[in-house]
């Protein structure tokens, strides 16, 4: 099983900065990685897919890179919406996993 | 546009079963994979497996094999997701998502069905 690692778990970012987040696999899953969204009570949401391309509907502000077992999103200039549990899953191999989550939270 | 509606909140007693829906709308149903992810509070997401609506064929997490089954109905356009033999580490928010037909990323999900295992 591929394992997922977040970091940092939690992130303290004042509206308006950078936030970086990081996800490393234990082994290689190529571009197969995706980033969701979860904000309290709610569903995740899909933010990119293929470690690179942001969803439907996802502002420009969100970006992913990476490839192989280091994956980072960068958020480039926090809104208040933004604050939420981000996680990272890999789907180049069975089964499916998922990091452990970053949190963002205001500064 | 596309939605997943997922049953309500469910309270069952260590050693029971719980059967949560997934009913989907906007989209063909049999075109796409429907998977089941389920977090405890706290914790991280967990995939629990997958279940193709057309053919029915359906592939678990080793986790929950024998424990778990994946199953629909073409008729309603729904999904279930039915675990037995419940303990109380079954307590959690269980999810649907629609899978991409050619990749296993999920968009949308279901809104989440909070089971809650307790004696």
């Amino acid at each position: 099983e591929i394992v997922m690692t977040q970091s940092p778990a939690t992130l303290s970012v004042s509206p308006g900065e950078r936030a970086t987040l990081s996800c490393r696999a234990s082994q290689s899953v190529s571009t197969k990685l995706a980033w969701y969204q979860q904000k309290p009570g709610q569903a995740p949401r899909l933010l990119i897919h293929g470690a690179s391309t942001r969803a439907t509907g996802i502002p420009a502000r969100f970006s992913g890179s990476g490839s192989g077992t280091d994956f980072t999103l960068t958020i480039s200039s926090l809104q208040s919406e933004d604050f939420a549990v981000y996680s990272c899953q890999q789907y180049n191999a069975w089964p499916l996993t998922f990091g452990g989550g970053t949190k963002v939270e205001i500064k | 546009q596309v939605q997943l509606v997922q049953s309500g909140a469910e309270v069952k007693k260590p050693g029971a079963s719980v059967k949560v829906s997934c009913k989907a709308s906007g989209y063909t149903f049999t075109s796409c994979d429907i998977d089941w992810v389920r977090q405890a509070t706290g914790q991280g997401l967990e995939w629990m497996g997958w279940m193709n609506p057309n053919s029915g064929n359906t592939a678990y997490a080793q986790k929950f094999q024998g424990r778990v089954t994946m199953t629909r109905d073409t008729s309603t356009n729904t999904a279930y997701m039915e675990l037995s033999s419940l303990t109380s580490d079954d307590t959690a928010i269980y999810y649907c998502a629609r899978a991409n037909p050619t990749e296993n990323r999920f968009d949308p999900w279901g809104q989440g069905t909070l089971v809650t295992v307790s004696s």
